[in-house]
């Protein structure tokens, strides 16, 4: 993928998870990211746009940060129901096309 | 509220076409833009291409050029996209999905519920 994730992250039931996006200056550094949560067997769902911004019904246990050509999702006060995969996505100017990161899968202990 | 739904599974031969549909409701259709991403079993989200409703103007990623047609019927509120040409590594779930605003940002909300699409001889 374009955008690179971390395969797997981990952690307890209450702590907190970060998963990074690591991208290029076509992509993640000028471009804004989103964050996706896709639960088992269903459609994803939209976390996190424009960088760092959090639609109405997502709370605020989830944020979005950028810095360069990384983006992050944060994840506090992780829940089972968390375990999901996690998809970054943004526009690739070189390429004129959407990408997606190749996915995070987060496994709470 | 806002809600797309799609077609059910489909099962094609390869070089045969499919034709996907996403119905959408509880918004004004003209008004967004809808996209498609694909989803092969056990893998990553890939972008296909959006459509204006409004004005049926298309933008299909380069790996797709010339076997996605992506269309759309404003009387019923519906989007489409047809895949040409079938191969087995077509074989995925579509999802049509709306953009959240009404510029074309790719921040794809909400989803269709996908449409298995599997590709066998």
């Amino acid at each position: 993928s374009v955008l690179t994730q971390p395969p797997s992250v981990s952690a307890a039931p209450g702590q907190k998870v970060t998963i990074s996006c690591s991208g290029s200056s076509s992509n993640v550094e000028y471009n804004y990211v989103s964050w996706y949560q896709q639960l088992p067997g269903t459609a994803p769902k939209l976390l996190i746009y424009d960088n760092n911004e959090r639609p109405s019904w997502i709370p605020d246990r989830f944020s979005g940060s950028k810095s360069g050509t990384t983006a992050t999702l944060g994840i506090t006060g992780l829940q089972a129901g968390d375990e999901a995969d996690y998809y970054c996505e943004t526009w690739d100017s070189s390429l004129s096309t959407v990408v997606f990161g190749g996915g995070t899968r987060l496994t709470v202990l | 509220q806002v809600q797309l739904v799609q077609s059910g599974a489909e099962v094609k031969k390869p070089g045969a076409s499919v034709k996907v549909s996403c119905k959408a409701s509880g918004y004004t259709f003209t008004g967004y833009y809808i996209h498609w991403v694909r989803q092969a079993p056990g893998q990553g989200l890939e972008w296909m291409g959006w459509i204006k409703p409004e004005s049926g103007d298309t933008n299909y990623a380069q790996k797709f050029q010339g076997r996605v047609i992506m269309t759309r019927d404003t009387s019923i509120n519906t989007a489409y996209m047809e895949l040409n040409r079938l191969r087995s590594d077509d074989t995925a779930v579509y999802f049509c999905a709306r953009d959240l605003e009404r510029e074309v940002r790719a921040w794809f909300h909400p989803w269709g519920q996908g449409s298995l699409v599997t590709v066998s001889s």
